[in-house]
């Protein structure tokens, strides 16, 4: 199975409120990772990305947070809006060192924003 | 910069039929790479190549081909469809080549059905 998985396959806020998307990944080696949002019919566009020496990082409403204790990754998005409805994807580069990255992709969490 | 573009945006094939999905980037990306999404499972490395004349394969190579003859393209052929590559195929770049980690670039993807 994949050995970066989600703890929830969907939530539901309420507009204006803050959003928490969290990521369990495996490989405690793992340097790397990486959020994309997906709408429908589109492809995957980037959000934020962190790398294993950081615990966080900050982007344009969003916070990406990295435990490597208990190997959990977590998306915050700040005042949700309309627009932020869309399935959010984690991904882990899981062979640090081995050669060119090769992403490991979560099953997806799909956000709904209520009004 | 038009970016990963991929064509066909949709395509129908019967079983044991071969075509090819084009992908072709502008940015001057070394890195390369094709997933495909299914329901549930996120997305998975088909093959990936760090640079032309050069590439490899990911977490489920089997029934595909790629060739990197040039920085810009990079063509995924299937030679005898299966009904199991029923799914979006998605074409990615990103600058680095070998031994980096950089976020991805993604296609508006193939949706292919095998009949």
């Amino acid at each position: 199975g994949e050995s970066v998985g989600l703890h929830l396959p969907t939530l539901s806020v309420q507009e204006g409120d803050n959003s928490i998307i969290n990521c369990a990944y495996s490989n405690s080696a793992s340097d790397y990772f990486i959020w994309y949002k997906q709408e429908s019919g589109k492809g995957p566009q980037f959000i934020i990305d962190i790398r294993s020496n950081m615990d966080k990082r900050q982007g344009q409403r969003v916070t990406v947070l990295l435990n490597k204790t208990v190997k959990h990754l977590s998306l915050q998005i700040a005042a949700t809006q309309p627009g932020d409805s869309a399935v959010y994807f984690c991904a882990e580069n899981k062979f640090p060192g081995q050669g060119a990255q090769k992403l490991v992709f979560g099953q997806g969490t799909r956000l709904t924003i209520n009004p | 910069n038009a970016g990963v573009t991929q064509t066909p945006k949709f395509q129908v094939l019967k079983t044991g039929q071969s075509m090819t999905l084009q992908c072709a980037q502008d940015m001057n990306h070394e890195y390369m790479s094709w997933y495909r999404q299914d329901p549930g499972m996120g997305l998975r490395l088909i093959h990936y190549s760090v640079g032309a004349g050069i590439t490899d394969q990911g977490e489920v190579p089997n029934g595909y081909n790629v060739s990197r003859s040039t920085t810009e393209d990079f063509p995924l052929r299937l030679l005898s469809a299966a009904p199991s590559q029923t799914s979006v195929y998605f074409c990615a770049s990103s600058y680095g080549g070998q031994v980096t980690n950089e976020k991805l670039f993604f296609g508006s993807g193939t949706q292919l059905s095998v009949l």
